[in-house]
């Protein structure tokens, strides 16, 4: 089974803060995302990375950057948290090619204050 | 941006009746339409997809139907159950790429 993990479930931060996602994947997959998911705006693309150290932005990629050093790990990073980033973020992974299901991670609810 | 539209937002459904979830999209050279379940507390998980190459596919309760001319397709659910429960995305893609646009979901509650 592809298993996706993020590193925390729940996360408060406080505006102007750093924040830092993980999500690891175990099956050797090409293809690494971030959505953000808000009630009514559906998942909505962060970033992207299709390989090592490759990075495209997605539909809101403002005020988020990612870096991908191994190819099992993508990592999201708020430079400076601000409230309207409170959301539930969606880490998810693909092999490249013709086989597009993504594999979604749990998700993490980061709560901006 | 391209779109997918989604509706309807919410849909509360008898057991045993038949749910059906509606999504309309505007590149036509997209030629990937996948379906995606999320249970509460987990991330989505894919559920049934197909390509504009067939107008329908059916897998058990679940059956999406694909109107190319209309740039239309739907998820049906035969025989709603209790654990259908969840909120569904559809979503379109192109397979020059591997990214897909999500839709904005729909919240299911199948009632006892």
């Amino acid at each position: 089974d592809v298993k996706v993990t993020q590193s925390s479930r729940y996360l408060v931060k406080r505006t102007g803060e750093k924040v830092f996602l993980e999500c690891v994947q175990d099956m050797d997959h090409e293809n690494m995302f971030w959505y953000r998911q808000d009630p009514g705006l559906g998942l909505r693309l962060i970033y992207f990375s299709y390989d090592v150290k490759m990075k495209e932005k997605g539909d809101i990629p403002e005020g988020y950057s990612v870096s991908r050093e191994k190819k099992e790990r993508f990592s999201l990073i708020l430079e400076s948290a601000s409230t309207n980033q409170t959301s539930m973020y969606l880490c998810a992974s693909s092999s490249g090619g013709w086989s597009y299901e993504q594999y979604f991670g749990p998700g993490t609810r980061l709560t901006v204050t | 941006q391209q779109q997918v539209k989604q509706s309807p937002q919410s849909l509360i459904v008898q057991k045993g009746g038949i749910s059906i979830i509606n999504c309309a999209y505007e590149n036509t050279a997209f030629d990937y339409f996948p379906w995606y379940q999320q249970f509460p507390g987990k991330g989505p998980a894919l559920l049934i997809a197909i390509r504009p190459d067939v107008s329908e596919k059916k897998e058990g309760r679940f059956t999406i139907s694909f109107n190319k001319s209309a740039k239309q397709f739907s998820l049906h659910i035969m025989d709603s159950q209790p654990g259908d429960s969840a909120t569904y995305f559809c979503a379109d893609g192109d397979s020059s790429a591997s990214k897909i646009i999500f839709g904005s979901g729909t919240r299911l509650s199948i009632r006892p």
